[in-house]
């Protein structure tokens, strides 16, 4: 069975620009859930999504945001980016919503100049 | 503001020793507890997790949850060098906080 995929793995963006990072599960896997991770702050959880709705949010400003599509795979979107929007933005998966066996992508690395 | 705290390390241990790693977490409405290996430049993946008060063995690893002292550990019996990674623990209530790693190093 595949793994959770993210796409794309490298981005560099400006600043004020606008990114979409894209993430399919595990087949079978119905929620995403979305970590932003810094060397400062660590792994920090951003979003889970399942059947298509927002279940739980972090701490995060509401320049991010994300989606969900009905064959689960997800989406996230960070608007007016910030130097400090630079990170690692992982992706998990499990089968079902609150379900404690999550299982990571690949991580798309996000540069903001 | 809920945390969970680790020693950033590095925690140098040498080959075929025990690795002791520690958590404390600041949230009593953590319900579940959860141990990652994170090796550089790779996602984290997840090694166990726990809910009960006690021991939870797994192979090499055994974690191990006080909730009244609100401290979690995982132990690494036999260490080998492929145990070398940074070890992330984790507390969830309705949402899921990392601290932020414990570098552990095995000596060879």
């Amino acid at each position: 069975k595949a793994g959770v995929t993210q796409t794309p793995r490298y981005l560099i963006k400006t600043r004020g620009q606008q990114v979409t990072l894209s993430c399919s599960p595990i087949s079978g896997h119905r929620s995403v859930s979305w970590y932003q991770q810094t060397p400062g702050q660590g792994l920090q959880f951003l979003f889970e999504y399942f059947s298509e709705t927002q279940r739980n949010k972090g701490n995060f400003p509401g320049r991010f945001s994300g989606r969900q599509f009905s064959n689960s795979r997800s989406e996230m979107n960070v608007s007016t980016l910030e130097l400090g929007d630079s990170a690692l933005y992982l992706c998990a998966s499990t089968q079902e919503y609150g379900a404690d066996t999550q299982y990571f992508g690949p991580g798309t690395r996000l540069t903001v100049l | 503001q809920k945390e969970v705290e680790q020693n950033s390390g590095p925690l140098s241990v040498p080959e075929g020793a025990i690795a002791s790693l520690n958590c404390t977490y600041s949230d009593r409405g953590s319900q579940s507890f959860f141990w990652y290996r994170q090796y550089s430049g790779k996602s984290p993946e997840l090694i166990m997790f726990i809910y009960s008060n006690g021991d939870k063995e797994d192979g090499r690893f055994t974690a191990q949850l006080n909730k009244a002292s609100q401290y979690v550990s995982l132990l690494i019996r036999d260490s080998q060098p492929s145990d070398s990674a940074t070890y992330l623990c984790a507390g969830k209530d309705d949402k899921i906080i990392f601290g932020k790693g414990t570098r552990l190093h095995i000596l060879p």
